[in-house]
């Protein structure tokens, strides 16, 4: 079954860091280029970043940009987003999709910004 | 960045009929659009993409034209399952942005 899973969500204050990953199952991870989409609680969706297959491309949102950094594990059949200096604008639900457009999508991980 | 602009924010309807929902860019994407149903609690789904072609699975009630700067997205004959919220993405530029969706509601 091709699925796709993230990890990593949770509780943080303003200013700290997360880890998310996207763990890839099904298919072949390194044939894919990959997207983070995230959706704040009642709100619309929002194209975070893009990377493709070879991480050679890297694209981030302004909101993002500086502060977020996405990469993969070709080898893991892994996706991640490191989050830095998060803001409470941040909390949202975080997919992963697969492709350049999202083909697949996770079931996302809630991250929550709030001292 | 491209904008899109979705309409209405919301359309009531029956089952049955005919639902038509549009998509508006701000600049051409040529016809690099996709349409994503979404349900509550869940992530969304991709019905079509490259502006006309249906995903695997999507049932043939579900179609979109369009290209340039308008588009559409033409469910003949809704069913049940499909009151939903949608919406438009591009990918022509970067960022890839999104509507800001259409709710499908019953009437």
């Amino acid at each position: 079954e091709v699925q796709l899973v993230e990890s990593g969500g949770g509780l943080v204050q303003p200013g700290g860091s997360l880890r998310l990953s996207c763990a890839a199952s099904g298919f072949t991870f390194s044939s894919y280029n990959m997207n983070w989409v995230r959706q704040a609680p009642g709100k619309g969706l929002e194209w975070v970043s893009y990377i493709s297959t070879t991480s050679s491309t890297i694209y981030y949102a302004d909101s993002v940009k500086g502060r977020f950094t996405i990469s993969r594990d070709n080898a893991k059949n892994s996706l991640y987003l490191q989050m830095n200096s998060l803001r409470a604008e941040d909390t949202a639900i975080y997919y992963c999709a697969r492709g350049d457009y999202g083909g697949i999508w996770g079931q996302g991980t809630m991250v929550t910004v709030s001292s | 960045e491209i904008v899109l602009t979705q309409s209405p924010g919301t359309l009531s309807l029956s089952p049955g009929e005919r639902a038509t929902l549009s998509c508006r860019a701000s600049q051409s994407v040529s016809s690099y659009l996709a349409w994503y149903q979404q349900k509550p609690g869940q992530a969304p789904r991709l019905l079509i993409y490259d502006a006309s072609n249906r995903a695997t699975g999507i049932p043939a009630r579900f179609s979109g034209s369009g290209s340039g700067t308008d588009f559409t997205l033409t469910i003949s004959s809704l069913e049940p399952e499909d009151f939903a919220v949608y919406y438009c993405q591009q990918r022509s530029n970067w960022p890839k942005t999104f509507g800001q969706g259409t709710k499908v509601e019953i009437k």
